[in-house]
């Protein structure tokens, strides 16, 4: 079954770049989806097919993905982004959905 | 817009049976997949189960396969998730969301979720 690593926290200062990662098997030959989950709120949907973004997500979210690792990057990190953040994607060997087990952001 | 609302959760105690369901509203409804995914308290996500569009494929995941039944009912703009032997570890909030778009697999948006707490 596939299995998605992400790091448990990361911490980020304002004004700089948050890099999250989320690694798996040849991750690259597939679409990652990632969220954020803000306390108490439901997730929401921050990137899809790697690296689209939904309307309303600000342009400081990005998404790439390659080989072993998908990343989801947010620049000019603001203290509204400090957040869970999942990545996700589907296991068509295995008929289903899997999630990273999140990245908590810290913002400094 | 968009609107997902879960409901049915409550304390149960382990053994026994509880059935959610998610009113959806401002999309069509029988045109979308629909997915449960749920939230131990202070964990992460865990996907649930997926049922079709149009109700003839549904997949679940291996924790909850034979316990948990997904259906759907799209004349009542529904989806529902019948949850039997129930254990202490499927406490959880429970969200419901639907796919992004026909066919694909991204979940966008979700409901609030509602809470099951399997305690005796």
């Amino acid at each position: 079954s596939f299995v998605l690593t992400q790091p448990p926290s990361v911490s980020v200062a304002p004004g700089k770049t948050a890099r999250i990662t989320c690694g798996g098997d040849n991750i690259g030959t597939k679409s990652v989806h990632w969220y954020q989950q803000k306390p108490g709120q439901a997730p929401v949907l921050v990137t899809y097919y790697d690296s689209a973004r939904p309307s309303g997500i600000p342009e400081r979210f990005s998404g790439s993905n390659s080989g072993n690792t998908a990343t989801l990057t947010i620049s000019r990190v603001e203290a509204g982004d400090e957040a869970d953040y999942y990545c996700q994607l589907w296991d068509g060997s295995g008929d289903r959905v899997v999630f990273g087990g999140g990245t908590k952001l810290t913002v400094l | 817009q968009v609107q997902l609302v879960e409901s049915g959760g409550g304390v149960v105690q382990p053994g026994r049976s509880l059935r959610l369901s998610c009113a959806a509203s401002g999309f069509t409804f029988s045109s979308y997949d629909m997915h449960w995914v749920r939230q131990a308290p202070g964990k992460g996500l865990e996907w649930v189960a997926v049922i079709s569009y149009d109700g003839s494929n549904k997949h679940y995941a291996d924790s909850v396969k034979g316990r948990f039944t997904i259906s759907r009912d799209n004349s009542k703009n529904s989806v529902y998730l019948q949850m039997n032997s129930l254990r202490s570890e499927d406490t959880a909030l429970y969200y419901c969301s639907k796919v992004g778009q026909f066919g694909e697999n991204w979940l966008d948006p979700w409901g609030q979720g509602t809470l099951v707490t399997v305690s005796s």
